[in-house]
């Protein structure tokens, strides 16, 4: 049973501060990982893509993959009102087989 | 990333009925597939459509009640079949478009069935 673990949340940031977003996976075998956004009512959308161990950063995202600890994590920087989504960790097991975690529900309070 | 469509955006469904849910590709894409995400869940692969062959299902899904189309590269369609009240979801495809696993996700459809 492939396994994607996220805490579910709500994560309550101010304005202004870094949101931290962790997800932990069971298969040492997984060499893709992803993060979604999801607002409510919409699709997920693509946000970062991490593919071998240490940060990855795209403006006020930075994403950062332990392979060895079998964790993945997102930073978001300078929160914004509009950050408030729920964030979806997706690992790919096997060629293009996605599992995706449950879920952090992020507010970013004004 | 392409361009995804589905057909319908939502719908509402009778018990016992079925429902075709299109997904229309802008741009040639060799993988595609169909997710339900149930509320307040997460995603959930339903199975792979396979351009010229039958999808490939995921543990817990079935042809007989999930029947997939891929006439073509652009173009996959996922029928549930025989709905009850268990199938209200929101059904995905998706599309892998690079070499690097991504996947882009079409719209959605919020079925409801009654």
């Amino acid at each position: 049973q492939k396994e994607v673990e996220q805490n579910s949340g709500p994560l309550s940031v101010p304005e202004g501060a870094i949101a931290s977003l962790n997800c932990t996976y069971s298969d040492r075998g997984s060499q893709s990982f992803f993060w979604y956004r999801q607002y409510s009512g919409k699709s997920p959308e693509l946000i970062m893509s991490i593919y071998s161990n240490g940060d990855k950063e795209d403006g006020r995202f930075t994403a950062q993959l332990n392979k060895a600890s079998q964790y993945v994590s997102l930073l978001i920087r300078d929160s914004q009102p509009s950050d408030s989504a729920t964030y979806l960790c997706a690992v790919v097991y096997n060629f293009n087989k996605f599992y995706f975690g449950s879920g952090t529900k992020l507010n970013v309070k004004p | 990333s392409a361009v995804i469509s589905q057909k319908p955006s939502r719908d509402i469904c009778q018990r016992g009925t079925s429902l075709t849910i299109q997904c229309q590709v802008d741009s040639q894409v060799t993988m595609m597939f169909w997710y339900r995400q149930q509320p307040g869940q997460s995603l959930t692969l339903i199975a792979t459509a396979n351009q010229g062959s039958e999808a490939t299902y995921e543990s817990g899904f079935v042809i007989d009640k999930f029947p997939i189309s891929r006439p073509n590269l652009t173009f996959s369609t996922l029928t549930v079949s025989n709905m009850s009240p268990e199938d209200s979801s929101i059904y995905l495809c998706s599309v892998g478009v690079s070499s690097y696993n991504e996947q882009f996700f079409g719209p959605g459809t919020r079925l409801t069935v009654l």
